[in-house]
Formats: C-alpha cells, sequence, structure tokens
C-alpha cells in the first residue's frame, strides 16, 4: 500500500508570492487532515477534509489559506500571499475511518517564506 | 481547550537502559490519546491508540499505559534504533472529532 505522498519536499519562496502544497492520500481513505509545525512549537490541526467536504476547518490561520480536494482524491493547499510567519512544514495525513487504525502522515512540506 | 504536556523535552540513555516518558493531558472527554514516532525529516509515525483508563498496548519495546490524566511509554532495554522524537497527542470527540492536539515531543537519544 503506497503511502501518503507530499509535493513539493521543499518550497523556498518570497513573502507576498503564492504557494500550493500536494497531498495524495492513501487510496481509499476517506479523511484527509492538514497539520503544521511552525519552529519550536507542537504540530497543529488546521483542517480535516471526509471525502471532498470540509468536515473542521477551524485550525485554519487566516483566510489566505484555502484547502481544496478535487472529487475526494488528492488535496491542494494554497497560500496567497504567503507571510513570513507562514514558514514551517506542513503535514498531510489520511485515514480509512475515524483514527480507529491511528492516522498515517505524510513526510511533509518545508515552506520557508523569505 | 485541550492541552497536551510532554516531559522530559529531551532524554539521553544509555543502551539497554529503560526509562519512560510522560504525557500529561486536558481534554473534555477524551476519545483516544496516541503516540507517534517521528524520525528527522519524516512524518509522525502511529505506534499506539489507548481509549480508555487502565488500557496497555505493547509492541516490541514499547509500551503504553494511560491513566485519566496522563500517559506514559515506557521504553524497556532501548537500542540506538529507537532515538527519534515521541509524540503524544489527543482527540476529544465532539465537534472536533477528527482533529489531534499535539505535545511538543519527547527527543529520545539512546547512546550504544
Amino acid at each position: 500500500e503506497a503511502g501518503v505522498t507530499q509535493f513539493p519536499s521543499h518550497s523556498v519562496i518570497e513573502k507576498g508570492q503564492t504557494v500550493t502544497l500536494r497531498c495524495d492520500p492513501i487510496s481509499g481513505h476517506d479523511n484527509l487532515y492538514w497539520y503544521r509545525r511552525v519552529m519550536g512549537k507542537e504540530i497543529k490541526f488546521l483542517l480535516h477534509f471526509v471525502k471532498e467536504s470540509k468536515q473542521d476547518e477551524s485550525g485554519m490561520p487566516n483566510n489566505r489559506f484555502l484547502a481544496e480536494r478535487t472529487g475526494g482524491t488528492y488535496s491542494t493547499l494554497k497560500v496567497q500571499p504567503a507571510e513570513l510567519e507562514d514558514s514551517g512544514v506542513y503535514f498531510c495525513a489520511s485515514s480509512r475511518g475515524l483514527f480507529f487504525d491511528g492516522y498515517t502522515f505524510g513526510s511533509g512540506t518545508r515552506l520557508t517564506v523569505v | 481547550e485541550d492541552q497536551v504536556t510532554q516531559s522530559p523535552e529531551a532524554l539521553r540513555l544509555q543502551e539497554g537502559e529503560s526509562s519512560s516518558l510522560n504525557c500529561s493531558y486536558t481534554v473534555s472527554g477524551l476519545r483516544g490519546l496516541f503516540w507517534y514516532r517521528q524520525d528527522p525529516g519524516k512524518g509522525p509515525e502511529f505506534l499506539f491508540t489507548l481509549y480508555s483508563a487502565g488500557e496497555e498496548k505493547e509492541k516490541e519495546r514499547l509500551k503504553a499505559t494511560l491513566t485519566k490524566k496522563e500517559s506514559f511509554l515506557h521504553i524497556t532495554a532501548p537500542k540506538p534504533e529507537d532515538s527519534a522524537t515521541y509524540l503524544c497527542a489527543v482527540n476529544a470527540g465532539g465537534t472536533s472529532y477528527g482533529k489531534l492536539t499535539f505535545g511538543q515531543g519527547t527527543i529520545l537519544t539512546v547512546h550504544p
């Protein structure tokens, strides 16, 4: 079974630019989550999709962040315009049910805004 | 607000020296407590889910236990390959039924 795949693995952009992160979950996993870890802080929840619907987006920091999940398959997270404080590692995770077998995380995208 | 506190922040052990990591939590209605292992440059790797006080789970040299206020991850006779960051997370259910709240992690280093 292929794992959760995230693209790109690293991204360096200038303040004010736009960046789009992509996550391909494990096939058949209806639940998809985005988390991020900023320097020195704990991993924090951003949002949760069930298929193509946003179940919980309470962790999205502001309206510069837009997440989509096309057809209930892959997901994108767009940051527009990027700010310095958006730097961090963005993780995607997926699960078949609700965490009974744990979430499977991708390796993350390290975003650096300069 | 749900809170998770892990201690110690870092732990250095000699190979074979058993120890425990602590995870204290404050949550309204625990649905599950999770332990993950994270290696540098990788995402968290699932280890255990615990659902109720008194529950215990084991995997190789690791054993996780749960009380109403905290969880312990016991490492018996650790090896250098057990070196990693160990993360604890909780889920409170309710309106946030899919959300995990993480602690900052414990960085474990096992010396040969």
